[in-house]
């Protein structure tokens, strides 16, 4: 069964260094999106993406923030300079996009711990 | 107007029991309603889903309940396993295509 994968599963950066968080989503899929979830609270959206462009944003999702869809499989957030409160679980999630589905698959995460 | 409230925040069951935790929202655009399971260090896991024109939806031992008109719907876990502990948001998105937002999560225990 295919799936959404996420790399790497745990990142670890001092305060003010970029990351770029890596998703491959589920091949087919036309929607992707980032969310985020901090240790014991709900899921948060960041940013949807479809057709190349930003869809959708969320406060969260500042200036420091960017997305990015290098290739035709990979799908990448990047902080540009961390600060302790982006420590956080970072899910990718996809969806087909078509006809009727509205399932979104999530990947397994990376944790994010800035320091 | 966004928010998506959920509750219980806990819940403790005896195996082979009900499980039963309910959703209310404000925003009468939503019209996609997901339930995740979530277990300890994983990604939230797609359950079962419903949209305002059933009331009812049920797999196997997971069933969805929607009142559209107090704009509310529940999960029942019927026949709970120590298996199905874990934490469990509802969820709501406009249009289908769009994001999702998340209820505060109810974290499940069926004792044994």
């Amino acid at each position: 069964e295919p799936e959404v994968t996420q790399t790497p599963s745990h990142q670890v950066t001092q305060m003010g260094q970029e990351v770029i968080l890596r998703c491959v989503p589920i091949s087919n899929h036309l929607y992707f999106y980032w969310y985020r979830q901090i240790l014991g609270q709900k899921v948060e959206f960041l940013v949807s993406f479809y057709n190349n462009e930003i869809s959708e944003k969320s406060e969260i999702f500042d200036d420091q923030f960017s997305v990015e869809r290098p290739d035709g499989s990979n799908f990448t957030l990047k902080i540009r300079s961390t600060k302790l409160e982006d420590s956080a679980m970072y899910f990718c999630a996809s969806q087909r996009g078509s006809g009727s589905s509205y399932e979104q698959y999530f990947g397994p995460g990376t944790r994010l711990t800035v320091t | 107007q966004q928010q998506v409230k959920q509750s219980p925040q806990s819940l403790i069951v005896q195996k082979g029991g009900i499980s039963i935790i309910n959703c209310a929202y404000e925003n009468t655009a939503f019209d996609y309603f997901p339930w995740y399971q979530q277990f300890p260090g994983k990604g939230p896991a797609l359950l079962i889903a419903i949209r305002p024109d059933v009331s009812e939806k049920k797999e196997g031992r997971f069933t969805i309940s929607f009142n559209k008109s107090a704009k509310q719907f529940s999960l029942h876990i019927m026949d709970s396993q120590p298996g199905d502990s874990a934490t469990y948001f509802c969820a709501a998105s406009k249009e289908g295509r769009r994001a999702l937002t998340f209820g505060s999560g109810t974290r499940l225990q069926v004792q044994p």
